[in-house]
């Protein structure tokens, strides 16, 4: 069965830096996400990608914050200057199409973790 | 604002009972609601999805009722195993074509055997 995957699974680094997350959506769908889970706290939408832009944003996505489609199956999350508050769990899924519109359901990826020090 | 509520204690049962989670939600119209589950460490995996048209859900051993009036979900997991212990996730989401989902903080479920 097709799944989303993401690299790294763990992703350690030092306050101010920037970090690059992967992920490889399931390959025949458009639209992409990334949510993130700080520890003992909900799953938060961050942002949504189609058609090689963002459609939604979420407060928490400020311009410390790019998303981009950069070949034909990765969807990569970049943090330009970490902070410690940026330590979570970060979830990239991905949808099909009805039409123009995305399909219901979201397939979600195993997640990375990132620790900022 | 909106907000999405789940029980926030966890819910223990004996194996082989009926587990029942329920979502409420208030200053929100989703389109539709779906129940997810979560293995810690692990992202959300899709379990179900409910249309506001739609009063109730069944897929094997779940159901998920809508109450659209009452602005509650109720997800049920009949004969439980311990297996499926796990934290449950209610996620809503509107009209968008893009199909945001907002998400409770969910349930954890421990079923003993």
């Amino acid at each position: 069965e097709p799944e989303v995957t993401q690299t790294p699974s763990h992703q350690v680094t030092q306050m101010g830096q920037e970090v690059i997350l992967r992920c490889v959506p399931i390959s025949n769908h458009l639209y992409f996400y990334w949510y993130r889970q700080i520890l003992g706290q909900k799953v938060e939408f961050l942002v949504s990608f189609y058609n090689n832009e963002i459609s939604e944003k979420s407060e928490i996505f400020d311009d410390q914050f790019s998303v981009e489609r950069p070949d034909g199956s990765n969807f990569t999350l970049k943090i330009r200057s970490t902070k410690l508050e940026d330590s979570a769990m970060y979830f990239c899924a991905s949808t099909g199409t009805s039409g123009s519109r995305a399909t219901d359901t979201q397939y979600f990826g195993p997640g990375t973790r990132l620790t900022v020090l | 604002s909106q907000k999405i509520e789940q029980n926030s204690e966890a819910l223990n049962i004996q194996e082989g009972k009926t587990a029942t989670l329920t979502c409420n939600y208030t200053n929100y119209s989703p389109a539709y609601l779906q129940w997810y589950r979560q293995d810690p460490g692990r992202g959300p995996v899709f379990l179900l999805l409910i249309r506001e048209n739609e009063k109730e859900k069944r897929k094997e051993r779940l159901k998920v009722t809508f109450d659209t009036t009452l602005k509650q979900s109720l997800f049920h997991i009949t004969a439980s195993q311990p297996a499926d212990s796990a934290t449950y996730l209610c996620a809503l989401s509107g009209l968008s074509g893009y199909s945001t989902l907002t998400f409770g903080k969910g349930t954890m479920l421990l079923v003993s055997p």
